[in-house]
């Protein structure tokens, strides 16, 4: 099993809504990130966990907020969202979060804020 | 920090033709590169990556890249493109802050 799974693949919210993204790896990965990506620009690093602990948090407002539960999952739960959040949500896994590895995608969620 | 340009957002080439991407790096020290194909709407598959040893480097989809030092570049060839090469790619650097940037991207239309 080579893939990064992300559910939902659609997700339209409200901005008072309360939601969560979910990525799952069964690759034995040990770090997991969320990247955003806008139309026609690359992806964009949020968070990085490395063996479950968040390492990495680029700045990223207090609504978007990780999850790591354990080493095959990520989530993301997002709370009072604007409508400049609408974008790709990619997660992605790599055996571990080093330079001399690649990072292996899913193939995002969609999210529409309105 | 490590950073990438893409000098080309858009390319057209005709189906067999050949095909290059640019892709040019700024880092210190030697870097780790890739490039990922992002198709419509989907997210990035790696098609090859650079770590160190034999500067050409053999991807999926008879792609190869060949690292240059000294030009620090990292071009993306292909010798004869399908229509299902249609899609954007991203060359990316991993630098000393373990972190994987992105360029901006080149988008590629192959025409019949």
């Amino acid at each position: 099993d080579t893939e990064v799974t992300q559910t939902p693949k659609h997700l339209v919210m409200g901005m008072t809504n309360k939601k969560s993204l979910k990525c799952e790896q069964h690759m034995g990965h040990r770090a997991m990130y969320w990247y955003k990506q806008k139309a026609k620009k690359p992806p964009e690093l949020m968070f990085v966990y490395s063996y479950e602990k968040l390492s990495i948090n680029e700045s990223v407002p207090s609504r978007f907020s990780p999850e790591c539960p354990n080493s095959s999952l990520l989530n993301l739960h997002l709370h009072a969202l604007q409508p400049e959040d609408s974008a790709l949500y990619l997660c992605a896994s790599s055996p571990r979060a080093a330079m001399n590895t690649e990072a292996f995608f899913g193939q995002g969620t969609r999210l529409t804020v309105v | 920090a490590q950073s990438v340009t893409q000098p080309d957002i858009h390319i057209t080439v005709s189906e067999g033709a050949s095909l290059e991407l640019r892709c040019n790096y700024s880092y210190g020290a030697t870097p780790y590169l890739f490039w990922y194909v992002q198709s419509p709407g989907q997210g990035l598959q790696l098609l090859l990556k650079y770590f160190s040893g034999d500067t050409l480097v053999q991807g999926i989809k008879g792609f190869e890249a060949e690292f240059k030092r000294s030009q620090s570049s990292f071009n993306l060839r292909k010798p004869s493109v399908h229509w299902s090469d249609a899609a954007e790619y991203f060359c990316a650097v991993v630098g000393g802050n373990e972190k994987l940037t992105f360029g901006t991207g080149t988008r590629l239309t192959i025409i019949p």
